[in-house]
Order: structure tokens, then sequence, then C-alpha cells
């Protein structure tokens, strides 16, 4: 089972430049987020959604926009990246009930220069 | 402020010697605790869940802890091998239904040495 896959992997990006990052989860999962990973600190959620078709601001939403066309995708946009967005981001899904965990992809390191 | 708190930052330990790693949280209301295994370059990997009637609960060679009334859990991992290299993250759940609201910690970064 593939689980969470985000591509790309890796990017480069000069600042003001726009870029998509893709999430696909093959679980028929309802609940997917996307999160940014900084040294020192915890996860912190960007946006999320609870179905398809629906999206919402998570903690630190702000330069960043989000689709969810499909139940099996979710897509992190930014459309004028800036330095402060050098990070790992983590895109993963769930049920969405108290108990069910997190489903992580393996991450998308991106530097913005 | 929903906060979660771990230590050590970071830990070097022998392989086949055992560690606890400790986590402090407040956060209100509690719902579920949970520690995520995250190996280098990849996404965290969940464990173990602790509710709040739970005291301990193992998976292995992990074994998690709880103590609701002073807001603190303990992983304690036992003959560490190599592949336990890896941050260990714990996680609060602040929801009930709906959107469940985590708080991550910062995590604690193990090295296992031969």
């Amino acid at each position: 089972n593939a689980g969470v896959t985000q591509t790309p992997k890796f990017r480069v990006l000069k600042t003001g430049q726009s870029m998509t990052l893709l999430c696909a989860q093959d679980m028929n999962h309802e609940y997917m987020y996307w999160y940014r990973q900084d040294p020192g600190m915890g996860l912190r959620l960007i946006h999320y959604s609870v179905g398809e078709g629906t999206t919402a601001k998570g903690e630190v939403p702000d330069g960043y926009n989000v689709s969810r066309l499909k139940k099996q995708n979710f897509l992190l946009g930014l459309e004028s990246a800036a330095p402060s967005q050098t990070s790992v981001y983590f895109c993963a899904s769930s049920y969405g009930t108290v108990e069910s965990p997190l489903h992580f992809g393996n991450g998308t390191r991106l530097t913005v220069t | 402020k929903n906060q979660v708190e771990q230590s050590p930052q970071s830990l070097i330990i022998l392989e086949g010697k055992n560690c606890t790693l400790q986590c402090n949280y407040t956060v209100s209301p509690f719902s579920n605790l949970r520690w995520y295994k995250q190996d280098t370059g990849r996404g965290p990997v969940s464990l173990t869940i602790m509710t709040f009637s739970e005291n301990t609960k193992s998976n292995g060679r992990y074994t998690a802890t709880l103590d609701a009334d002073t807001k603190q859990s303990s992983l304690h991992i036992t003959a560490s091998q190599l592949s336990d290299s890896a941050s260990y993250i714990c996680v609060v759940s602040t929801g009930a239904g709906g959107y469940n609201k985590l708080i991550f910690g910062a995590g604690t970064r193990l090295a296992v040495h031969p």
C-alpha cells in the first residue's frame, strides 16, 4: 500500500515564485491535513480538509492556499514564496475520529532563497 | 495556552540500554495522547495512544505511561536498538468529535550508538 504520497520530495524556489505541493492518499480517508515542521518546533497545521470540496484554515495559513477537488488528493499552493516559508511540509490523512491516528507522507523539503 | 513540552531535547544512549522520554502537557480539554516515531527524512508514525483512563500501554519494546492528574506522559524504550534512532513526538488531542485539534511537542531526538 502506498499510503500517503507527497511530490516533490525537494524543491528550491526563488522569492516570489509559486509552486504547488501534491498529496495523494489511497486509504479512503475523509480528513487530510498540511503541516509544516521547523527546527525546534512542533508540527504546525497550515490547512485541513474534512472532505472532498471542503477546506479550512489551521494555525498558520497565511501565504498558503489549498484545494481538495478529489477525495484522495489535497494540494498546497504557495502563490508568492518567501524565505519564511522555507520548511519541511508534511501531508497527513485520517478517518477523522478522535481515536484515529494521522498517516503522514514523507515530506517535501522546500527552500526559498 | 495549550502546550506540550518534551524533554530532553536530545539523548544519546548505547545500544542495549533503556531510556525514558518525558512529555508534559497543559491542554484542556484533554481527549488523548499519542506518541509518534519519526525516522530521519520520513513522516511520523504512530506508536501508541493513551486515553484518560489508561495508565500504561505497551507496544513491543515501547511502553507509554500517562498520569492525567499531573499531566505527564513518558515513553520508555527497553533494550534499545540502532533502529530506535529517531525523533519521538508527543501529541495531545483536545478534540471530541468533528475536527480534532492536535497539539504537537517539539520532539526528543534519540541517537542509539553501537
